[in-house]
């Protein structure tokens, strides 16, 4: 099984500005990695695939990066609405999960 | 517009068997490529993905939970059935279904069901 490990737990941010959030994979993953966004009481939504591109209807302040075993998400300029838990995922081998990063408002 | 939406009981009690139901409209699982995945999410808690059905009936399980796990489609009724044996409390969770448009990506999800499993 291909343990995927999200840093920090949960991160402060203020509006307006950047969050970046990490994941790291316990082998590679190649680019097979996607992350989600839950807001609660809501299923996931799929932000991004591929490691890094943008799924149908994503704003341009998401941008993933990475490849192998170490990835990133990043917020660029954080709107009210984008407080909330991400997970990242990869599907390179049986689909796992990473334990979440819940983004609150500093 | 694909929309996914779960189905089946809120509550069972400790061995029986849940059976789960996903609905879905805005595409055919007799189109290739295409196929529907259960996930799961105790209260709490971070994602588990369960199993994966394709339009061909090629069916994938997570190897921890594969004993108590079947994966069915019915693509006249455009539905995906999942019967997972032996309920046990820790299998309180909320149980989602998703469309999977590539690899074992899920996009989008059904608002998801909560099963609670208790005497």
């Amino acid at each position: 099984e291909i343990v995927m490990t999200q840093s920090p737990a949960t991160l402060s941010v203020s509006p307006g500005e950047r969050a970046t959030l990490s994941c790291r994979a316990s082998q590679s993953v190649s680019s097979n990695l996607a992350w989600y966004q839950q807001k609660p009481g809501q299923a996931p939504r799929l932000l991004i695939y591929g490691a890094s591109t943008r799924a149908t209807g994503i704003p341009a302040r998401f941008s993933g990066s990475g490849s192998g075993t170490e990835f990133t998400l990043t917020i660029s300029s954080l709107q009210s609405e984008d407080f909330a838990v991400y997970y990242c995922q990869q599907y390179n081998n049986w689909p796992t999960f990473g334990q979440g990063t819940k983004l609150e408002i500093k | 517009q694909i929309t996914l939406k779960e189905s089946g009981p809120t509550l069972v009690k400790p061995t029986q068997t849940l059976t789960l139901t996903c609905t879905f409209s805005g595409f055919s699982l007799s189109t290739s490529g295409v196929g529907v995945g259960w996930i799961r999410q105790p209260p709490g808690k971070a994602l588990e993905w369960l199993a994966l059905i394709y339009w061909n009936d090629d069916k994938r399980y997570s190897p921890s939970l594969k004993s108590r796990l079947t994966i069915t489609k019915d693509t006249s009724k455009n539905q995906v059935v999942l019967t997972m044996t032996n309920m046990d409390p820790v299998d309180t969770a909320t149980y989602y279904c998703a469309h999977r448009p590539q690899g074992a990506l899920f996009d989008p999800w059904g608002q998801g069901t909560l099963v609670t499993v208790s005497s």
